[in-house]
């Protein structure tokens, strides 16, 4: 079964400019997170889907970011423009939902690093 | 809200010794889960081991076990017979339990443990 995988790897941009990170999800996962990890601290959640809706983006700084799932399958996450601050690694994970009973076991990509200079 | 804090920024231990991590959570929740993920320096994050709250008895995977103290809060992983393979970030996480379509994350700030031939 392959895993969740992540585009690009590694982006080094200049601040104020934008960027976008590719997610696709294990096969058959309805349900998809993006976090945010920051060097020295532990992953903190940016957004989560249900599908193609948005189950929880409280934590998502909406002023410059932005993430779709249009399909319910891969998903986009864009930062427009980026700040110094916004360096960190950004990892998407996946789970899956067996009838109405959610799952707890979230599988991780692994992970793109963001450096903006 | 719910936090996590994991007191020990860095852990060493010699190839085939034990050694323990410590976690400790607050929350006001009665049902949860918790978990160790460990984060190799590839960055690739994969779950080692999760106990839900109801049950009392520790969870336990080969060489990984926890010691689950409800009633003080406090999680810790034991790893026996320490391998080089297990040197990375290893992450205390918190997950309510319940919830349609699947819960964020909670994490600590992690403990980077090195093991030493």
């Amino acid at each position: 079964e392959a895993g969740v995988a992540q585009s690009p790897r590694y982006k080094i941009i200049e601040k104020r400019q934008s960027v976008a990170f590719w997610c696709n999800p294990i096969s058959g996962h309805a349900t998809l997170y993006w976090y945010q990890q920051i060097l020295g601290q532990g992953p903190k959640l940016l957004i989560q889907f249900q599908n193609n809706g948005v189950v929880d983006d409280s934590q998502l700084p909406k002023d410059r970011f932005s993430a779709e799932r249009l399909k319910g399958v891969d998903s986009t996450l864009k930062i427009q423009p980026a700040k110094l601050e916004d360096s960190a690694v950004y990892l998407c994970a996946s789970s899956v939902i067996i009838g109405q009973t959610s799952t707890d076991t979230q599988y991780f990509g692994p992970g793109t690093r963001l450096t903006v200079l | 809200a719910q936090t996590v804090t994991q007191s020990q920024p860095e852990m060493s231990v010699q190839e085939a010794e034990t050694v323990t991590l410590s976690c400790t959570y607050d929350t006001s929740e009665s049902n949860y889960y918790l978990f160790w993920y460990k984060q190799p320096p590839s960055r690739q994050m994969i779950l080692v081991i999760r106990q839900e709250a109801y049950k009392q008895q520790n969870a336990t995977e080969n060489r990984f076990s926890v010691n689950f103290q409800k009633a003080a809060k406090s999680f810790s992983l034991k790893i026996s017979d320490s391998q080089l393979g297990d040197t990375a970030m290893y992450f205390c996480a918190f997950m309510k339990h319940g919830g349609e379509y699947g819960n964020k994350l909670v994490f600590g700030a992690g403990t980077i443990l090195r093991v030493k031939s």
